[in-house]
């Protein structure tokens, strides 16, 4: 166990639907991180939350969104799913750089 | 603009000998951190070693090394005595420093899938 929890840990849609990612990061650590992992793009980052405020913004989707809250946990909000969008979905937490990220183990996306 | 190259799709190597993956990558930055990842079949990213663009040495974490050779911008992972666990796709990533601190967003290279054999 990583210590980053990540719900649900596999997911089946259907397009056009809406779904909600959850993730708990490492008890103290303030930054997550949220990431894409696809066939074709590879992993690609799309978001930064650092104690509850974001803090960098990548690739992400404008019907990508994502909050943390005050606990420091954090969902991504995904809407009007396509059959592209498949993928598998990380989060990740830091207190530095020096350790390196912690990632959760993934919510695997399937929209039919 | 930053990235990273990995130029091995996939690698396989005899158990119990050394292996290298290769890792490049492209950064104006002066102060970077570069790091490898492992994720076996069952999806998940596993933390192996991590070197900071400033760090001398090369870094070590028990099978694991890292050649940093900063003038050819290469970060390439060296696995000693290789096990069958090891068998799994290992990412390089890199860490540019960002505008404001506890900004560590990565780019990560397109993986080496790594095989090795009994």
């Amino acid at each position: 166990d990583s210590g980053v929890t990540q719900t649900p840990k596999h997911l089946i849609t259907a397009t056009g639907q809406r779904v909600t990612l959850r993730c708990s990061p490492r008890s103290g650590d303030l930054s997550v991180y949220w990431y894409q992992q696809s066939l074709d793009q590879g992993l690609q980052f799309l978001i930064q939350y650092y104690n509850g405020e974001e803090r960098a913004k990548g690739n992400i989707l404008e019907r990508f969104s994502a909050q943390q809250f005050p606990d420091l946990h954090s969902e991504l909000n995904l809407s009007s799913l396509e059959l592209g969008d498949s993928a598998l979905y990380f989060c990740a937490s830091s207190v530095g750089q020096g350790t390196g990220y912690t990632f959760g183990s993934g919510t695997r996306l399937t929209v039919v | 603009a930053q990235k990273i190259t990995q130029t091995q799709p996939g690698m396989f190597v005899q158990e119990k000998e050394a292996v290298t993956l290769d890792c490049t990558y492209d950064t104006s930055d002066q102060s970077y951190g570069l790091f490898w990842y492992k994720q076996p079949s069952s999806g998940e990213m596993i933390f192996l070693i991590y070197q900071g663009s400033y760090d001398e040495q090369n870094a070590t974490e028990g099978r694991y090394s890292l050649n940093f050779q900063k003038a050819r911008k290469s970060a390439n992972l060296v696995i000693s005595a290789s096990q069958l666990g090891d068998s799994a796709m290992y990412f390089c990533a890199m860490s540019p420093r960002g505008a404001t601190s506890g900004t560590y967003k990565y780019i990560f290279g397109t993986g080496t899938r790594l095989k090795v054999l009994a």
